[in-house]
């Protein structure tokens, strides 16, 4: 299976700041299929990023996805109160789907 | 707008079985896959397989193979999940997603609790 590799396991920035998480995997990720997850205590995921790149329907534009191949980024440009949360990337190019073990980005 | 409805937390004793249910809305639920994937106490999630809506094919992740069955109900527009010989580590919330071609999960169920424990 594709292993997913996050990193940092936890980030500590303020508001207004810019934050780029990190997602390696072990093989190729087939047709980039790669997307990115944001997810709250005693909530489910919320998608934001699909295909290493599309924003999906409704996610600010300060979320962006880049990369290709092994390597991928999340960046968001400037943090806002409500963005700090559990990040996770997974891949759905080839099965098992799996999934990073996640970014927490923390209020500095 | 799309919405998946989760049944209520499970609480099982070892070796039994819990089927969970999740009820869609707000498309048509043919047109689409449910993936259903877990997450236990503080840990990443995992995957646990796929059903398409459509025709009921599947592919489980092998972890579980043996021991899951997904089905659906296009009458009444809901997706099963079912898991047995449930052990202590099967405790965890248990989420179905739509999926959708390229896009991947778009729209995720608001989870259901189960609890393995003696």
């Amino acid at each position: 299976e594709n292993v997913l590799t996050q990193s940092p396991g936890t980030l500590s920035l303020s508001p207004g700041e810019r934050a780029t998480l990190s997602c390696r995997a072990s093989q190729s990720v087939s047709s980039n299929y790669l997307a990115w997850f944001q997810q709250k205590p005693g909530q489910a995921p919320r998608l934001l990023i699909y295909g290493a790149s599309s924003r999906a329907t409704g996610i600010p534009d300060r979320f962006s996805g880049s990369g290709s191949g092994t390597d991928f980024t999340l960046t968001i440009s400037r943090l806002e109160p409500e963005d700090f949360a559990v990040y996770y990337c997974q891949q759905y190019g080839s099965s098992p789907y799996t999934f990073g073990q996640g970014t927490k980005l923390e209020i500095k | 707008q799309v919405q998946l409805v989760q049944s209520g937390a499970e609480v099982e004793k070892p070796g039994a079985s819990v089927k969970v249910s999740c009820k869609a809305s707000g498309y048509t639920f043919t047109n689409y896959g449910i993936s259903w994937v877990r997450q236990a106490p503080g840990q990443r999630l995992e995957w646990v397989g796929w059903i398409s809506a459509y025709n009921g094919i599947t592919n489980y992740a092998q972890n579980f193979q043996g021991r899951v069955t997904m089905t659906t109900d296009t009458s009444t527009s809901t997706a099963y999940m079912e898991l047995r010989s449930l052990r202590s580590d099967d405790t965890a919330v248990y989420y179905c997603a739509r999926e959708q071609q390229l896009v991947g999960l778009q729209h995720w169920g608001q989870g259901t609790l189960v609890t393995v424990s003696s």
